[in-house]
């Protein structure tokens, strides 16, 4: 069964160029997190996502950064004309749909990271 | 709104040598996790451990959800365990799994 996947792996842009971040959660679940990780800090969360609907983005800079979860294909994690300090490792996570098997622990890729020149 | 708190920041241990890692939070929480994020920035989950306590090989882990804190126990270190280990925490009622980490246990195990 496999897990979490995340790509690309590494991504490398240029200041004003978009960096677009895919993640296809684990076979069952339906519902994905991205979190995201600055140099020596923690995991931060940034928003959570159902098939075709933001559920929270609480955690989401307010300008050039969007998510989304369309019904067919990856979630999609957008930074629109990125700067230097959106350098860091973003971080996919799953979890299984309400019920049974949904018992609060997420499920993590290996992150995407990302460098800003 | 929560905090959570890890100890030590740094460790430093010889290969084979026990250790204890602790997290502490300032309120109440439905959802705990351990995780270890090794050299290559993989994060790895360790135990979902909201209460309780738990074994896998070397590693177990124990939770007093009353008293506010985790513990996670490597016996037998290897060099295989240095990286960072994480204590991630979920105030939340409502379902959304909006985890709290905290800044990390960093290990570095000696041969």
């Amino acid at each position: 069964n496999a897990g979490v996947m995340q790509n690309p792996r590494h991504l490398v842009r240029r200041r004003g160029q978009e960096a677009r971040l895919r993640c296809s959660p684990m076979k069952g679940h339906s519902h994905v997190y991205w979190y995201r990780q600055l140099p020596e800090e923690g995991l931060k969360f940034m928003v959570y996502l159902q098939k075709e609907n933001i559920i929270d983005e609480s955690g989401m800079p307010k300008e050039r950064f969007s998510a989304e979860f369309p019904k067919e294909g990856p979630s999609i994690l957008r930074i629109q004309q990125v700067v230097r300090g959106d350098s860091a490792a973003y971080f996919c996570a799953s979890s299984p749909p309400a019920g049974r098997e949904d018992t609060g622990e997420l499920f993590f890729g290996e992150g995407s990271r990302l460098t800003v020149l | 709104g929560i905090q959570v708190e890890q100890s030590p920041p740094d460790l430093i241990l010889q290969e084979g040598a026990n250790s204890t890692l602790r997290c502490n939070f300032s309120d109440s929480v439905n959802n705990l996790q351990w995780f270890h994020q090794n050299p290559w920035g993989q994060l790895i989950n360790l135990f979902y451990i909201p209460s309780g306590t738990k074994q896998n090989g070397r590693l177990s882990a124990t939770t007093v959800a009353t008293e506010r804190y985790s513990l996670l126990y490597i016996s037998s270190s290897q060099t295989t365990d240095s990286g960072v280990y994480f204590c991630a925490v979920d105030p939340s009622t409502s379902g959304t799994y909006k985890y709290i980490f905290g800044t990390g246990t960093r290990l570095k195990v000696l041969a």
